[in-house]
């Protein structure tokens, strides 16, 4: 079975702060994605990545960074947090052009 | 016009009934469809893919109608469950650096009643 794994569960940051939120999956897949999931808006791509140390702009890539420097990593940065960047993150990774897989999620409050 | 659209329900079926979403899409050169499921503060995962000569699992029947642009989700005797979100999903384009853009329908909310 696939496994994707976030680092936390839940996070509660206050604004201003750097937050980071690492992914980590263990079937040597190539594409990375992060999500952000909000009531009414559905799943919206922030970055995503098709190979170690490469990353693409998703729909809404601002405020946000990235880093990829090993196959099994993908992090998602938030170099100064804010009270709109408060919603549940979602890690995805997929073989080539196969099904995502997700990991559970991290639900982020930024106070 | 979304490129990806559903109804968010909340649709809420008896025990046993048989229930059908629909999720239209706008671009025609949409390549892949799937759908999947999420349960409440949970991540998605996987129902099943759809295929143009449609497929069955079990009580799930999914169907590619390309002429008019939309997949269908059918479940049949229902159960308490299946309550949950489904999600479409559509891989509309093949991106530059040979990535397929994959874009989630915001879903549609099942609740299965006793």
């Amino acid at each position: 079975d696939v496994k994707v794994t976030q680092s936390s569960r839940y996070l509660v940051k206050r604004t201003g702060e750097k937050v980071f939120l690492e992914c980590v999956q263990d079937m040597d897949h190539e594409n990375m994605f992060w999500y952000r999931q909000d009531p009414g808006l559905g799943l919206r791509l922030i970055y995503f990545s098709y190979d170690v140390k490469m990353k693409e702009k998703g729909d809404i890539p601002e405020g946000y960074s990235v880093s990829r420097e090993k196959k099994e990593r993908f992090s998602l940065i938030l170099e100064s947090a804010s009270t709109n960047q408060t919603s549940m993150y979602l890690c995805a990774s997929r073989y080539r052009e196969e099904t995502q897989y997700f990991g559970p999620g991290t639900r982020l409050l930024v106070l | 016009r979304k490129e990806v659209e559903q109804d968010p329900g909340p649709f809420n079926v008896p025990e046993g009934a048989t229930v059908a979403f629909n999720c239209t899409y706008s671009n025609s050169a949409s390549q892949s469809f799937f759908w999947y499921r999420q349960d409440c503060r949970k991540e998605p995962k996987l129902l099943m893919s759809v295929y143009s000569s449609g497929n069955e699992d079990g009580r799930f029947t999914a169907q590619l109608n390309r002429a008019s642009q939309y997949i269908s989700l059918l479940i049949r005797d229902s159960k308490l469950s299946d309550s949950a979100t489904y999600l479409c999903v559509v891989t509309p384009e093949t991106h530059s650096g040979g990535y397929q853009k994959v874009t989630f329908g915001t879903g549609t909310k099942l609740q299965v009643i006793p």
